[in-house]
């Protein structure tokens, strides 16, 4: 059971463009989701924090105008990426906890975006 | 803030050897502790977590760890490692004063060698 699945696994686009990313609870309803940034061989670091019917909470330094975040279901969340620039080729993954309070969250596997 | 350290960025292993990979966090009244693995280009799989109990959690596949309260660490040990268990392993920690928000280490490779 709890199973993230996000989509596309993987992504090219050209500078300038936009890239929606998809992130699905498939056996769960997550009220809120997450949504990480990965550089190659570091940690993961929060973007935003996706709740649903509201609108998502930003980590200081993140663009919200840039990555924007829809939590339109308790069982999906998008980000998009607008206006992509060559910088904001990296690893997206989302995630959404199964429950309240402690439980874990439970991660997709990440969608790497490359804009060329 | 809450702060997670794994104080190795890259642990070489040979196969059937014991690996440790620590990990400490800033202090906090109530906090929970998660490792997770993650293997190239897919997202975060839990490998295994405390919450409350006992201080010594264990995982399915050979892993545990140990919650040590006084030295805020949460270290991960193996006594024998296989060649499937080289990936990127990642702790961290959920800090109740801060809205259950998780916040990762920097990460620790670990490449086993045969």
């Amino acid at each position: 059971g709890a199973v993230v699945s996000q989509h596309p696994s993987r992504v090219i686009c050209k500078s300038g463009t936009s890239v929606k990313i998809e992130c699905r609870s498939l056996d769960f309803q997550a009220t809120t989701m997450f949504w990480y940034r990965q550089f190659p061989k570091q940690s993961l670091m929060l973007m935003a924090t996706s709740n649903e019917g509201s609108k998502a909470t930003y980590e200081q330094g993140v663009e919200k105008d840039k990555f924007l975040i829809n939590h339109a279901s308790l069982t999906l969340s998008t980000l998009t990426v607008t206006s992509a620039h060559p910088e904001d080729s990296s690893f997206y993954i989302c995630s959404a906890r199964d429950g309240t309070g402690p439980s874990p969250l439970h991660f997709g596997n990440g969608t790497r975006l490359t804009v060329t | 803030a809450q702060s997670v350290t794994q104080l190795d960025s890259q642990v070489p292993v040979f196969e059937e050897a014991p690996v440790e990979l620590r990990c400490n966090y800033s202090s906090s009244v109530s906090v929970y502790l998660f490792w997770y693995v993650q293997y190239p280009n897919q997202g975060l799989q839990l490998l295994l977590k405390y919450l409350s109990g006992s201080t010594l959690v264990e995982s399915i596949n050979g892993f545990e760890a140990e919650f040590n309260k006084s030295q805020t660490s949460f270290h991960l040990r193996k006594p024998s490692v296989h060649i499937s268990d080289t990936a990127e392993y990642f702790c961290a920690v959920s800090d109740l004063d801060a809205g259950n928000k998780l916040t990762f280490g920097g990460g620790t490779r670990v490449l086993v060698k045969p």
